[in-house]
């Protein structure tokens, strides 16, 4: 039971390139999101979704988007990088009952030069 | 729009001390949630708390919970140099629908010899 997985751990993207984060969680949660972590802020939601097929903005989700085509995976794209976009990202999945704990991946880190 | 401040920022303290981290929030909640970051790692949880009054306890660690006081506190006892990291608490402003949390800046801890 791997739990929560993301790909890659780091990378380094010029100005206006694009990816994608992959995040992968193979408990059968309902609900997964995306989290960036910058110094000292704590942690700030992205997106999340509560299911295939359905997604919807968190706090910050501007230069962002996602998709959930399946339960285990929600990729985060990033579209015309750019350096505000220099972070760590966490991914997360919960399950639909309680106790609602989120168990998080290992996080990527994200360098925008 | 949900606030959760953390007090203090930054924690020092001497081994075998005891010391309280405290968590306020600014709207209805009851379920509230306790991570810990080591330096470079992902989030790990801690503690749930999911009702009013509600105390966990976990080797030197406990938390509790006031609702009606918005008041979350993690006390620390006799801490070690193994303590020493960043804790976060989270609380959840979906309304009990979709469990988005929303973190504090987090408390960085440094446990001395």
């Amino acid at each position: 039971n791997a739990g929560v997985t993301q790909t890659p751990k780091f990378r380094i993207l010029k100005i206006g390139q694009s990816m994608t984060l992959q995040c992968t969680q193979d408990m059968n949660h309902n609900y997964m999101y995306w989290y960036r972590q910058d110094p000292g802020m704590g942690l700030k939601l992205i997106y999340y979704s509560v299911g295939a097929g359905i997604t919807d903005k968190g706090e910050v989700p501007n230069g962002y988007n996602v998709s959930r085509s399946t339960t285990e995976d929600f990729p985060l794209r990033l579209e015309l990088a750019a350096p505000s976009q220099t972070s760590v990202y966490f991914c997360a999945s919960s399950t639909r009952t309680g106790p609602y704990e989120q168990y998080f991946g290992p996080g990527t880190r994200l360098t925008v030069t | 729009e949900l606030k959760v401040e953390q007090n203090p920022l930054f924690l020092s303290m001497q081994e075998g001390k005891n010391y309280t981290i405290y968590c306020n929030y600014s709207t209805t909640s009851d379920r509230l949630y306790w991570y810990r970051q080591d330096p470079g790692k992902s989030l790990e949880s801690l503690f749930v708390l999911l009702s009013n009054g509600a105390v966990k306890q976990e080797g030197r660690l406990m938390a509790s919970l006031d609702t009606k006081a918005r008041l979350s506190t993690l006390h620390i006892t006799a801490a070690v140099h193994d303590l020493s990291a960043t804790y976060f608490c989270a609380v959840d402003n979906s309304g009990g629908s979709n469990y988005k949390l929303t973190f504090g800046k987090g408390t960085l801890l440094t446990v001395n010899p």
